[in-house]
């Protein structure tokens, strides 16, 4: 089976830098997403990691160690419209995606 | 590149009637779809896999009599719910990816309300 693991809510002020954690304990591990979800909207990709490492994207940037089961989705430069869920998410080997619960992010003034 | 739609968006329906939901690849082939469904506040939980041309497969848990899913083509897949009740009532998002490809591209969602 798998099993996600994130924080359920994460507050931050404008202009700061977070990071939201992820664990995961999954069979036939190809990569972890994280997604951007906005009250009543589908998801958005924001990031794939596959191998070690990170991932840096504009203001997100992604990390991924394999061996411990365990990524981050970093935010800097933070704006009030990256208030949102994040959700994490492993790729299994029918490239099927098990979710976490997701990180409501709520960024403050 | 890489767009999915689902129709309806918004769709009310009576307790004990079928909903149909399309998914559509607008600008490639996805030769596998997956249906997930969203309550509110909570994260998506996968229901099926379909790939083209083949039965889907159903996660646990999941009524395949009563959550028909059918992948016809490379660029639609349906969802129809059948005999509908309340306790069904939920957003479906469905997502779609090309061969060789691990990135899942999703659609806008469907707001289901069952009366």
């Amino acid at each position: 089976g798998q099993n996600i693991d994130q924080p359920t809510e994460m507050t931050a002020t404008e202009g700061a830098i977070v990071q939201i954690n992820c664990t995961y304990q999954t069979s036939g591990f190809n990569g972890l997403f994280w997604y951007q979800q906005h009250a009543g909207e589908a998801p958005t990709f924001l990031s794939y990691n596959v191998l070690d490492g990170l991932e840096e994207k504009g203001r997100f940037s992604s990390f991924l160690s394999r061996s411990k089961g365990y990524s981050y989705l970093l935010l800097k430069e933070l704006q009030m419209k990256d208030s949102a869920s994040y959700l994490c998410a492993a790729s299994g080997s029918a490239r099927q995606l098990t979710f976490g619960s997701g990180t409501q992010l709520t960024v403050l003034p | 590149g890489a767009v999915v739609s689902q129709h309806p968006s918004r769709v009310i329906c009576k307790s004990g009637t079928s909903v149909k939901i399309e998914c559509r690849s607008l600008d490639f082939q996805a030769t596998t779809m997956f249906w997930y469904r969203q309550f509110p506040k909570k994260s998506l939980m996968l229901m099926a896999t379909s790939n083209e041309g083949s039965k889907a497969t159903y996660e646990q848990g999941v009524e395949k009599d009563k959550f028909l899913i059918n992948h016809a083509s490379l660029t639609l897949s349906t969802l129809t719910v059948t005999s509908a009740h309340p306790e069904d009532s939920s957003f479906y998002i469905c997502s779609a990816t090309s061969s060789g490809s691990y990135e899942q591209f999703f659609g806008p969602g469907t707001r289901l309300t069952v009366l």
